[in-house]
């Protein structure tokens, strides 16, 4: 197991609604990574937050943020949901924001209906 | 990073037979890295390959980075059931920070 821990594990929500989910990293990450996977596609990368702020960003509209903590522990909301949105939500975490190594959760399995 | 096309799409192959994945790119990559997927599962990182020509070896598993640094593959000799899953490439690169950029995925099924 690679340590890092993600809340809830399922989730269904209607469309319309907002969703937090929650990821701790691993132990001395301070990097953490968020991904997308819908079903029968690979990860699709959100955003990464490094020292509790966002460090990049991929092709995801602003309804989907973050936070992350001093604690390096890390939230992704996602407001307004789509039925689109349905997915499995995986967070990453790395030892540097640099570090190309990721190590993920196991995920939140969110469906909107 | 770069995007990476990942072939084939699928692969049924009967336990004991090998197993083959490829990962092509039109641009040269910086590293290459590959996961497995169980179903229902999460990734799990499997090894990073970064020099041109690298060949790397996990018991049953030869990873291999091609020479011009646009390909890679993921090699399973003998096959058993506890391979099942699906393989990803995936490209960490093109950015300042570690977005990792996934190919599509081989899903392996091996009947017994």
């Amino acid at each position: 197991e690679t340590g890092v821990t993600q809340s809830p594990t399922h989730l269904i929500k209607t469309r319309g609604q907002q969703v937090t989910l929650r990821c701790s990293s691993q132990s001395g990450h301070n990097t953490v990574s968020w991904y997308q996977q819908a079903l029968g596609q690979g990860p699709q990368f959100i955003f990464q937050y490094y020292r509790e702020e966002e460090n990049g960003r991929g092709n995801f509209p602003p309804r989907f943020s973050g936070l992350q903590f001093p604690n390096y522990s890390s939230e992704l909301n996602v407001n307004a949901l789509e039925l689109d949105d349905s997915a499995l939500y995986l967070c990453a975490s790395s030892l540097k924001a640099t570090q190309e190594t990721q190590y993920f959760g196991p995920g939140t399995r969110l469906l909107v209906l | 990073g770069q995007q990476v096309m990942q072939i084939p799409q699928y692969q049924h192959v009967q336990e004991g037979e090998d197993f083959t994945t490829y990962c092509n790119s039109s641009t040269t990559l910086s590293n290459i890295q590959w996961y497995k997927q169980r179903p229902g599962g999460h990734p799990v990182f499997l090894i990073q390959l970064v020099k041109s020509g690298e060949v790397k070896k996990q018991k049953r598993l030869t990873f291999q980075f091609g020479e011009a640094k646009k390909n890679s593959s993921l090699h399973i000799t003998a096959t058993q059931t506890t391979d099942v899953g699906t393989y990803f490439c995936a490209n960490a690169g093109g950015t300042s920070y570690g977005k990792l950029t996934f190919g599509q995925g081989t899903i392996l099924t091996v009947h017994p």
